[in-house]
């Protein structure tokens, strides 16, 4: 149980161009979904948080109009980095919990976002 | 900002072997994860502990969450190549929904 998936695994993109990204709950509710970046040997840095059916919740130095979030059901976010350029390019994690999880989030596969 | 340190911040090792990843801070959590992460996916839950002194087994890894809910220890039994990996520390606080993750710790074990 607590299946995470996020599509696309990989993407490749020109400078100036949109990428969104898709994080899902398999098989539980997602009531708070996490999105998160990572640079090469480095730990995770928190994005934002989004509740379903509410606005984002951006960290510190997060420009939201740059990383759009969209939590739309109980099962499914999507982060759109806008207007990509190669500063960009890393590591894109989601995490999702569900009301039965305490404090435990579970990890997509992660992303990587390549911005020529 | 709230830091998780982690200590070592590397540790190569030969199978078999044993070894112990520190996870430090001076803030009092209500819960501690530890993940595993390799290269190229995203972190995998091993255990959440929840109790000051708790003590969790899982296989040859044991964890521990300190009495004042500060600072938690993994330890590995005769590590193997398959526990190669970067060893994730996060902590969680009574009035939010975030993590506060560690600074991590990259462990290679050797055949």
């Amino acid at each position: 149980g607590a299946v995470v998936s996020q599509h696309p695994s990989r993407v490749i993109c020109k400078s100036g161009t949109s990428v969104k990204i898709e994080c899902r709950s398999l098989d539980f509710q997602a009531t708070t979904m996490f999105w998160y970046r990572q640079f090469p040997k480095q730990s995770l840095m928190l994005m934002a948080t989004s509740n379903e059916g509410s606005k984002a919740t951006y960290e510190q130095g997060v420009e939201k109009d740059k990383f759009l979030i969209n939590h739309a059901s109980l099962t499914l976010s999507t982060l759109t980095v806008t207007s990509a350029h190669p500063e960009d390019s890393s590591f894109y994690i989601c995490s999702a919990r569900g009301l039965a999880h305490y404090n435990e989030q579970f990890f997509g596969p992660g992303t990587r976002l390549t911005v020529l | 900002t709230q830091l998780l340190e982690q200590s070592p911040q590397f540790l190569s090792i030969q199978e078999g072997e044993n070894l112990t990843v520190y996870c430090n801070s001076s803030s009092v959590f209500s819960s501690l994860q530890w993940y595993r992460q390799e290269p190229g996916e995203g972190p995998v839950l091993l255990v959440t502990v929840v109790t000051g002194g708790e003590v969790k087994k899982l296989k040859r890894l044991t964890f521990q969450f300190g009495d004042a809910r500060k600072d938690s220890s993994l330890h590995i039994t005769a590590a193997q190549p398959g526990d190669t990996g970067l060893y994730l520390c996060a902590g969680a606080k009574w009035n939010t929904d975030k993590l506060i993750f560690g600074t991590g710790t990259r462990l290679q074990v050797f055949p």
